[in-house]
């Protein structure tokens, strides 16, 4: 895990609520990932960013928006759009080889 | 599309005999292969890449896997497993058309029996 930090580590919230989930990293990465992980179904791509100021939708990008104003921080905002986002959230980052590295998680509930 | 299987939701294993958790893959042109291991509540960590070379790769903790192209698989190997390896294992490959994204396979758990 080392080099990227996600927090919390748990989230709670509110039907209705918008909640942020942060990522920062200390790797000098470019790339940047966030993906959803759900009992049975792997992981799937939310959003990811290649370069400061610019990212791009992943497969499973409806209810979550994002930002990359800093190459540190990818912060994922989880939408009251998103219908089911109880889920295991995760973020990546990449150098320029190819293998991604992931931070520990944060496990987001709907009460 | 980019796609891998992981044909195993679980794999037993008794301590001390080797063990293997398959997956195969399907890619357009040459593929990059990973696989990533998770411990509970935690996140994936690298094992090791098949990019180009030898077929058989070696990663972290003991692990090992052997690329076959003809078959399209990339096996996960250990030749004797250890009570610490249960946890769950990913296969993926790299998307070679959409900015290094990677193509996840849906999990095996491996539990190694004392």
């Amino acid at each position: 895990d080392g080099g990227i930090t996600q927090s919390p580590k748990y989230l709670f919230r509110k039907e209705g609520q918008n909640v942020t989930l942060s990522c920062e990293q200390n790797l000098n990465h470019d790339a940047m990932y966030w993906y959803r992980q759900d009992p049975g179904q792997g992981l799937r791509l939310i959003y990811y960013s290649q370069i400061v100021n610019d990212f791009q939708k992943g497969d499973i990008a409806e209810g979550y928006s994002v930002s990359r104003e800093k190459k540190e921080s990818f912060p994922l905002t989880v939408t009251s759009a998103q219908k089911n986002p109880t889920a295991f959230y995760l973020c990546a980052s990449r150098p320029s080889y190819n293998e991604q590295f992931f931070g520990p998680g944060t496990r987001l509930t709907v009460l | 599309a980019q796609s891998v299987a992981q044909p195993e939701d679980q794999v037993n294993v008794a301590e001390g005999n080797p063990l293997t958790v398959k997956c195969t893959y399907s890619v357009s042109g040459n593929p990059y292969l990973f696989w990533y291991v998770q411990y509970p509540n935690r996140g994936l960590q690298f094992l090791l890449k098949y990019i180009t070379g030898d077929n058989l790769v070696k990663g972290s903790y003991g692990f090992e896997a052997e690329f076959n192209k003809s078959q399209t698989s990339f096996h996960l190997k250990k030749p004797s497993a250890l009570v610490s390896d249960s946890a769950l294992y990913f296969c993926a490959v790299r998307d070679p058309f959409g900015a290094n994204n990677l193509f996840f396979g849906t999990g095996t758990r491996l539990t190694v029996i004392p």
